[in-house]
């Protein structure tokens, strides 16, 4: 248990379909971040987050939506998506950003498969 | 951020030391180096990191050479759960993002 919590684990969606994934940290961290693995590629940063704002969008499609109401909460609306969207959706936490440390606790992660 | 080379793969000996090495020659001087990995279907897990003197905590140690264009992962007694990849990476202190590479996956056999 790293204190970063996904929901739901796996997650089966046609193309038209609208579904959110869920991510709840529980350690008092003030930045958050959401990743794409897709097989055999690297870990991709999508969004960052920091005190509730959006700090980052690494040329990310508009069908992926982020949203972070609050510090412990970050979730990642999806919409229209395509099959090559299939992939595991890694969510992350850390302190904050300016920080040498910079530890980030990940979370289990949502196996996303598009049909 | 710097680029840093792995080995794809590597194979270890349960109970025996793995040295896992990493080149990040184009490092700059206020870049640290940090080693994460991620076991099979789980997220990553940091691991350690430093910026220019050798480090150890509980879980490995990472030994930086002088220049700082290369480094090595140490995880002195490498149990069958030490089966992951594992991601040497490059990053300036003032901002926080991580970029992984491919990593090496590292293998412990019985």
């Amino acid at each position: 248990e790293t204190g970063v919590t996904q929901t739901p684990r796996h997650l089966v969606m046609g193309m038209t379909n609208k579904k959110s994934l869920k991510c709840e940290q529980h350690l008092g961290h003030n930045a958050m971040y959401w990743y794409k693995q897709s097989a055999k590629k690297p870990l991709e940063l999508m969004f960052v987050y920091s005190l509730e704002e959006r700090v980052e969008n690494n040329s990310v499609p508009s069908r992926f939506s982020p949203e972070c109401p609050n510090s412990s909460h970050l979730f990642l609306h999806l919409h229209t998506l395509q099959p090559e969207d299939s992939a595991l959706y890694l969510c992350a936490s850390s302190q904050d950003l300016q920080r040498e440390r910079n530890e980030q606790f990940f979370g289990p992660g949502t196996r996303l498969t598009v049909l | 951020d710097a680029k840093t080379t792995q080995p794809p793969s590597m194979d270890c000996a349960e109970g025996r030391a793995a040295n896992l090495p990493c080149n990040h020659s184009t490092i700059s001087g206020n870049e640290y180096v940090y080693w994460y990995r991620q076991i099979h279907s789980q997220g990553p897990q940091y691991i350690i990191h430093g910026l220019k003197n050798n480090e150890t905590n509980e879980m490995a140690s990472l030994i930086i050479t002088e220049d700082r264009k290369s480094s090595t992962l140490i995880l002195p007694h490498a149990t069958l759960r030490d089966t992951a990849v594992y991601y040497c990476i490059v990053r300036d202190s003032g901002y926080s993002t991580l970029t992984f590479g491919k990593g090496t996956m590292l293998l412990v056999s019985p």
